[in-house]
């Protein structure tokens, strides 16, 4: 069962507020985890990824990961208008197949 | 460096008509991925090819979905015959199969079936 679980919001945060986005998955076999950002009529781009338990840092971006929780998350500080998209948190189930499985997304809305 | 390139960008067909997607991934990815996004939901992926071999194809509906990936390169994804549920967007992605990497996103393919 490879299943990942994420609210579907909609979210919203008021401008310079920090975003907390939340995914849990099922797969205890998954390797690596990784956030995307979609915009309304766009592909999904990727944010960043992890794989090691703790926290990693890019810029905005911090992504936490706690293996013996299955839970995995993304916190977006001083949230911009420009980050209101859907948030689709992925797992890579087999590093060596590096086979991707996605949420279904959570909606965000920074509010000016 | 060029982006996955997919065609075409939209569709519209009826139900029961046929209709193929084309997919050339970045190159030099061994991987190739096609994805289903219905409206509202996540990618799902529908198969993977490592090179010119499938490495997973549980969720693609067999009696009405194919595809291909002739010479580890370029791909194609059909449908035959559609119908109403398959509107979406296939996107088709390509990773470089190994080690932990991303996998890159072409624009999609927004098919809608009538």
């Amino acid at each position: 069962q490879k299943e990942v679980e994420q609210n579907s919001g909609p979210l919203s945060v008021p401008e310079g507020a920090i975003a907390s986005l939340n995914c849990t998955y099922s797969d205890r076999g998954s390797q690596s985890f990784f956030w995307y950002r979609q915009y309304s009529g766009k592909s999904p781009e990727l944010i960043m990824f992890i794989y090691s338990n703790g926290d990693k840092e890019d810029g905005r971006f911090t992504a936490q990961l706690n293996k013996a929780s299955q839970y995995v998350s993304l916190l977006i500080r001083d949230s911009q208008p420009s980050d209101s998209a859907t948030y689709l948190c992925a797992v890579n189930i087999d590093l060596a197949g590096n086979q991707f499985y996605f949420g279904t997304g959570t909606s965000l809305t920074v509010i000016p | 460096e060029a982006g996955v390139a997919q065609s075409p960008r939209y569709k519209i067909i009826e139900k029961r008509q046929s209709v193929a997607f084309w997919c050339n991934p970045i190159s030099g990815h061994a991987t190739l991925y096609w994805y289903q996004q219905i409206l509202g939901q996540g990618p799902k992926l529908l198969i993977q090819f490592q090179n010119n071999g499938v490495v997973d194809d549980s969720q693609l509906p067999k009696d009405r979905f194919s595809a291909e990936r002739l010479k580890g390169v370029d791909s194609t994804l059909k449908i035959q015959p559609a119908k109403l549920e398959d509107s979406a967007v296939y996107l088709c992605a390509s990773s470089y199969g190994t080690g932990i990497t991303e996998a890159f996103f072409g624009q999609g393919t927004r098919l809608t079936v009538v």
